[in-house]
């Protein structure tokens, strides 16, 4: 069964630095969606991408974060300089198109930030 | 702006038992769609079952069904015949179904942590 693919499955990283999130969502769909979720809190939408372009950004998603499809498989989250509150869970997410219901779910990138 | 609530911070059930976990939502719009999503501890988000709005009939899913009522904004989830399993925080969570908005994103819950006693 196809499946969102997320790499690296955790990653540390030292306050300041650039770390790069990717994704190998399923290869037939068109919407491409990063999520968030911090240590036992909620899981919040930051960012959409539709037609190789941003549709839509939460207000987390700052100048510090960045997202690309650079080969038409990838899907990359790029955050320039990290916080310590940037540790949390990254989730991908990939859609067929507009009408499809379901979104599937990578299994996740934990980031921590030291 | 679209909220979701999620009132049960954690909930606890025998095995084999019956459960149900509710949620509520605001939204000024008339159609949307609603997800149950559960996390277990490996942290993927899996989804449980899903309502579009303009169906009146409760969706129901082996042993999962919800009881969604769009007047009262409320979308509770029913886990029959619970199994360790099923032990996981389960998110409700909200989608628009406007198209050609932007608003196409995931709105979710706090979550709910269910516990399966054996």
């Amino acid at each position: 069964e196809p499946e969102v693919t997320q790499t690296p499955s955790h990653q540390v990283t030292q306050m300041g630095q650039e770390v790069i999130l990717r994704c190998v969502p399923i290869s037939n769909h068109l919407y491409f969606y990063w999520y968030r979720q911090i240590l036992g809190q909620k899981v919040e939408f930051l960012v959409s991408f539709y037609n190789n372009e941003i549709s839509e950004k939460s207000e987390i998603f700052d100048d510090q974060f960045s997202v690309e499809r650079p080969d038409g498989s990838n899907f990359t989250l790029k955050i320039r300089s990290t916080k310590l509150e940037d540790s949390a869970m990254y989730f991908c997410a990939s859609r067929t198109g507009w009408s499809s219901l379901e979104a599937f779910f990578g299994q996740g990138t934990r980031l921590t930030v030291v | 702006a679209q909220t979701v609530t999620q009132s049960q911070p954690e909930m606890s059930v025998q095995e084999a038992e019956t459960v149900t976990l509710s949620c509520t939502y605001d939204t000024s719009e008339s159609d949307y769609y609603l997800f149950w999503y559960k996390q277990p501890p490996s942290r993927q988000m899996i989804l449980v079952i899903r309502q579009e709005a303009y169906k009146q009939q409760n969706a129901t899913e082996n042993r999962f069904s919800v009881n969604f009522q769009k007047a009262a904004k409320s979308f509770s989830l029913k886990i029959s015949d619970s199994q360790l399993g099923d032990a996981a925080m389960y998110f409700c969570a909200y989608r628009s179904a406007r198209y050609g908005g932007a608003t196409n994103k995931l709105i979710f819950g706090t979550g709910t942590l269910l516990a399966v006693q054996p």
